[in-house]
């Protein structure tokens, strides 16, 4: 069976640039959640998706958004970009139903100049 | 707040000298708490949940241990392939699961 997928796998920016992250959850999992890592640290939550809607979030400012969609899919978007935006942003999902076991994809590599 | 404290930073060891990685959190209402190794580049992966305090859970060479204020990784034997960051994670009834920092374990053949 496939494991959570993201893409892309890195991506270079420029402050005050827009960018769209992509995740795809193991098949049969309906919770996706988002973290932000940065280098020496671990994940920092920021969202947590199920059935579509928005379950939870984190400490982060209104420049970060997501959606999920029907078939589980999800998109982080982040606006406005800040060089202490560069980090590995990092999917994962989970069934609802044991929400703390989750399934990591590889991450996004962003990197903000 | 949910806090996780991960102890040592860094450890390093000979292959097969055995040692424990220390977890401690301070959360409102524990869900689990879990174990994930995380190779340099790559996403964390799922080793271990414990649910309530006195539970033990193995996987080959790793034991992980829960008490109410704390979890032990117990590493018997390590091999060079053992290194990697472990990281410790306590999910809530919130929902939200909060990370450490990880423990970077390096194993010297």
């Amino acid at each position: 069976d496939a494991g959570v997928t993201q893409s892309p796998t890195h991506l270079i920016k420029t402050r005050g640039q827009q960018v769209t992250l992509r995740c795809s959850p193991i098949s049969g999992h309906k919770s996706v959640s988002w973290y932000q890592q940065v280098l020496g640290q671990g994940p920092q939550f920021i969202f947590q998706y199920y059935e579509k809607e928005e379950r939870g979030r984190g400490n982060f400012p209104d420049r970060f958004s997501a959606r999920q969609f029907p078939n589980y899919s999800s998109e982080l978007n982040v606006n406005a970009l800040l060089l202490g935006d560069s980090a590995l942003y990092l999917c994962a999902s989970s069934l609802m139903r044991d929400p703390g076991t989750q399934y990591f994809g590889p991450g996004t590599r962003l990197l903000v100049l | 707040e949910d806090q996780v404290t991960q102890s040592p930073e860094a450890l390093r060891l000979q292959e097969g000298e055995s040692s424990s990685l220390n977890c401690s959190y301070t959360v409102s209402g524990l869900r689990g708490l879990f174990w994930y190794r995380q190779d340099p580049g790559k996403g964390p992966e799922f080793l271990f949940t414990l649910y309530s305090a006195g539970e033990e859970k193995e996987k080959e060479r790793l034991k992980a241990t829960l008490t109410k204020k704390e979890s032990f990784l117990h590493i018997t034997a390590p091999k060079p392939e053992d290194s990697a960051t472990y990281l410790c994670a306590v999910n809530t009834n919130a929902g939200k699961s909060t990370f450490g920092d990880g423990t970077t374990l390096t194993v010297k053949p």
